[in-house]
């Protein structure tokens, strides 16, 4: 079974740094492009962040130069670290999976369940 | 950056009635336009993409049209388990900004 599970998710204070893991099962990292979107309470979606089964990667402007995206192919995995942290990056973290490699990579088709970012003093 | 657009806010349907939710974008996007219904609690569900494709596993009462800058997603006859929040998503841009509808919230009348 296809399947995305992420973990990392907790309380932290700002400034402060957080390292999700987003673990793939029924398909392997290396070969699909993958991303992180958001969801801050009571609020809409936001993409984050891709890695492309090549191995390149892009972020959203809100992001960029705080957050780093990459995988750990033998274990899985998708990784995201996130550097000075703000109030603004509190969000349910969603990692998801393109339908594709081509034309449809970037809408997603297999998402998780989603862990919960805090950033709070 | 590529503003979406949605609207309304809220529809509000009774269930057997027909629902038709617009989505606008700020520039071309050709039929890089997905849609997505999300539930309380859970992570969204890709419905369509390519602007009209159904995503495998949806009912044929979804469906999804337009081009460029209007698209548009119609629920031919809303079940319960339609009422939710529905997004749009473009993935047109190079390299990758992808962007999100502020949401269409269907509840019942």
């Amino acid at each position: 079974e296809v399947q995305l599970v992420e973990s990392g998710g907790t309380l932290i204070q700002p400034g402060g740094s957080l390292r999700l893991s987003c673990a793939a099962s029924g398909f392997s990292v290396s070969s699909n492009y993958m991303s992180w979107v958001r969801q801050a309470p009571g609020k809409g979606l936001e993409w984050v962040s891709v890695i492309y089964a090549g191995g390149s990667t892009y972020y959203a402007d809100s992001v960029r130069g705080r957050f780093t995206i990459s995988r750990d192919i033998p274990k899985s995995a998708v990784n995201l670290q996130m550097n000075s942290l703000r109030a603004e990056d509190t969000a349910v973290y969603y990692c998801a999976r393109g339908i594709d490699n081509g034309d449809y990579a970037m809408a997603f088709n297999i998402w998780g369940q989603g862990t919960m970012v805090t950033v709070s003093s | 950056e590529i503003v979406m657009t949605q609207s309304p806010a809220t529809l509000s349907v009774s269930p057997g009635e027909r629902a038709t939710l617009s989505c606008r974008a700020s520039q071309s996007v050709s039929i890089n336009l997905a849609w997505y219904q999300q539930k309380p609690g859970q992570a969204p569900r890709l419905l369509i993409y390519g602007a009209s494709a159904r995503a495998a596993g949806i009912p044929a009462r979804f469906s999804g049209s337009g081009s460029g800058t209007e698209f548009t997603l119609t629920i031919s006859s809303l079940q319960s388990e339609d009422f939710a929040v529905y997004y749009c998503q473009q993935y047109n841009n190079w390299p990758p900004r992808i962007t999100f509808g502020p949401g269409t919230k269907v509840d019942i009348k």
